[in-house]
């Protein structure tokens, strides 16, 4: 079975500095990768996401992932972030191909202060 | 536009008494599925459907039921809400094993 570990619950920093948000997950298959993002009282919005190719995967807002097979990681980073980044994130695997659930991390919650 | 709709949004309950939120998509996704939201433990998986009259259980089912009679709706009804099920509500959707699309969510209240 699969999981996903969001190593850090809360991630303070000011703005303009960079910021990564760690994510590790476990499966004994290829998977699919995402981050998705949770803006206050609103839905999931997909971020990025992995399926295949370059490891290093470019999204929406400046954010970037790298795919790190070895140490099954998939930490997203952006080198300067701003205060509209203030949001919830989320990480995210599945079994690449057909249907297969879902899974999610607890979630980061990222505070960007001036 | 491409997009997932919920419905109510907001609701306020009390125990038991039967609630149904609705869930909509016009993407013509075949699977969809059923989240709740509470901190610190991310989302959870509570009933998908792969299509059509195929539904089966996600990680925490218990006190929910689903339908799927149409391939753009899917239901998620709750015949005796306790106070447990508090909870943010989103439905989703996609095609193959590529990217979910979300709802808006729905934040449920039984007192």
């Amino acid at each position: 079975a699969q999981s996903v570990t969001q190593l850090d619950s809360q991630v303070p920093v000011f703005e303009e500095a960079p910021v990564e948000l760690r994510c590790n997950y476990s499966s004994s298959v290829s998977v699919y990768l995402f981050w998705y993002v949770q803006y206050p009282n609103q839905g999931l919005q997909l971020l990025l996401k992995y399926l295949s190719g370059s490891t290093l995967v470019k999204g929406i807002n400046g954010f970037e992932a790298e795919f790190n097979k070895s140490q099954t990681s998939f930490h997203l980073r952006k080198p300067s972030v701003h205060i509209s980044d203030t949001a919830e994130y989320f990480c995210a695997v599945t079994v690449s191909g057909g249907y297969n659930k879902l899974i999610f991390g607890a979630g980061t919650r990222l505070a960007v202060h001036p | 536009e491409a997009q997932v709709t919920q419905n109510p949004r907001y609701l306020i309950t009390v125990t038991g008494k039967k609630l149904t939120v609705t869930c909509s998509q016009n993407m013509n996704h075949e699977y969809m599925s059923w989240y709740r939201q509470d901190p610190g433990l991310g989302l959870r998986q509570i009933y998908y459907s792969m299509n059509v009259e195929v539904t089966d259980k996600g990680d925490v089912p218990e006190g929910y039921k689903v339908s799927r009679k149409e391939k753009r709706n899917f239901p998620l009804i709750l015949e005796s809400p306790s106070p447990n099920q508090t909870s943010l509500y989103f439905c989703a959707s996609r095609q193959g094993g590529e990217t979910q699309y979300f709802g808006p969510g729905t934040r449920l209240l039984v007192l």
